[in-house]
């Protein structure tokens, strides 16, 4: 149980495109689903919180109209790079809590994103 | 603010051979402490979830353990598919859900 699902697994693309990776839960709801960025060799940088149903909370640094953010069910958060360019490179893992009990956050095999 | 360090940096193990993984962390009240395991190219997997100093965990070969200014991933006797990045990771009171990461312990454990 507790499996989240994440899509595309590698992009590249050129620079200027936009580029949106879904993030679902497979066998349980989300109210709140997170998004992490993983430079090689380093930790996991929380992005922000997608809560379903309102705005997400960015932390401090990433931009907002950069990072678009969409929860619009309870399986389902969306993260859509605007205009990337190479220095949006990156692997960008979700993960999901699941509503009932107190379970810890479960991850997606994450995105590979490479911009040309 | 909340901080993770994991150490070391990187473990190389003879199969068999028995070690520990070292996660200190100061957070201003401590909600819960987790490990994952990542494997290359791969989300983290949970491990375990630890809550109060004294708390143990075991799954196999792997056994947690916390005090209120660290925890221990203990290995016994590890095999070759033991050979992951290990993450250690906090929740603090107050701070919601989120999860303040280490930068991890990358095993190899060799035959």
């Amino acid at each position: 149980g507790a499996v989240v699902s994440q899509h595309p697994s590698w992009v590249i693309c050129k620079s200027g495109t936009s580029v949106k990776i879904e993030c679902r839960s497979l066998d349980f709801q989300a109210t709140t689903m997170f998004w992490y960025r993983q430079f090689p060799k380093q930790s996991l940088m929380l992005m922000a919180t997608s809560n379903e149903g309102s705005k997400a909370t960015y932390e401090q640094g990433v931009e907002k109209d950069k990072f678009l953010i969409n929860h619009a069910s309870l399986t389902l958060s969306t993260l859509t790079v605007t205009s990337a360019h190479p220095e949006d490179s990156s692997f960008y893992i979700c993960s999901a809590r699941p509503d009932r009990g107190n379970q810890p956050q479960h991850f997606g095999d994450g995105t590979r994103l490479s911009i040309l | 603010e909340d901080q993770v360090t994991q150490s070391p940096e990187a473990l190389r193990l003879q199969e068999g051979e028995s070690s520990s993984l070292n996660c200190s962390y100061t957070v201003s009240g401590l909600r819960g402490l987790f490990w994952y395991r990542q494997d290359p190219g791969k989300g983290p997997e949970f491990l375990f979830t630890l809550y109060s100093a004294g708390e143990e965990k075991e799954k196999e070969r792997l056994k947690a353990t916390l005090t209120k200014k660290e925890s221990f991933l203990h290995i016994t006797a590890p095999k070759p598919e033991d050979s992951a990045t290990y993450l250690c990771a906090v929740q603090a009171g107050g701070g919601g859900n989120k999860l303040t990461f280490g930068t991890g312990t990358q095993l190899k454990v060799e035959l």
